[in-house]
């Protein structure tokens, strides 16, 4: 149980274009879905939380109109990132929680490459 | 300022080397911590969950024991698949679900 997954696994793009991130929990409610940003060799960096239904809240520092976060539904929330640039590349992971639970289970990653 | 550190940054042992990992928090007033596996390219692995001093939970080469101040990751008899980056995270009684991660360590088992 707890299986997220995340769609694309890597993805390569032009600078200036858009790029969406989907993550899904497979077989449970995710009532708080996060997104991380992980550097080479570094811990998880919070991006920002968000709940079904609700807007998401950003960690300070992120912009919140380049880095779109949809909790469209109790299993499903994308992350597009909007007219990327090569400082953009970078791992992005989410994770999510059910309802009730403390733990939060995580997908498998995103790689970006902004050319 | 509530704080995860996790030492050492890094570990090698031999197969069939045991060892532990730390984790120190400085949070009050807990609400649970946690114990991934990252291997490389991949998202994190749930391990374990802590919520109070003394407990203490096992899976397979793993245990994972909580004191009000630290964590420790024993690892008994690794083997080199048990190669990976073990973070530590900690959720602070604040109102959100968010964690706060130690910078983790890269464990390195050699045959």
């Amino acid at each position: 149980g707890a299986v997220v997954s995340q769609h694309p696994s890597w993805v390569i793009c032009k600078s200036g274009t858009s790029v969406k991130i989907e993550c899904r929990s497979l077989d449970f409610q995710a009532t708080t879905m996060f997104w991380y940003r992980q550097f080479p060799k570094q811990s998880l960096m919070l991006m920002a939380t968000s709940n079904e239904g609700s807007k998401a809240t950003y960690e300070q520092g992120v912009e919140k109109d380049k880095f779109l976060i949809n909790h469209a539904s109790l299993t499903l929330s994308t992350l597009t990132v909007t007219s990327a640039h090569p400082e953009d590349s970078s791992f992005y992971i989410c994770s999510a929680r059910g309802r009730g639970s403390n733990e939060q289970f995580f997908g498998p990653g995103t790689r970006l490459t902004v050319l | 300022e509530d704080q995860v550190t996790q030492s050492p940054e890094a570990l090698r042992l031999q197969e069939g080397e045991s060892s532990s990992l730390n984790c120190s928090y400085t949070v009050s007033g807990l609400r649970g911590l946690f114990w991934y596996r990252q291997d490389p390219g991949k998202g994190p692995e749930f391990l374990f969950t802590l919520y109070s001093a003394g407990e203490e939970k096992e899976k397979e080469r793993l245990k994972a024991t909580l004191t009000k101040k630290e964590s420790f990751l024993h690892i008994t008899a690794p083997k080199p698949e048990d190669s990976a980056t073990y973070l530590c995270a900690v959720h602070p009684p604040s109102g959100t679900y968010k964690y706060i991660f130690g910078t983790g360590t890269r464990l390195k088992v050699l045959a």
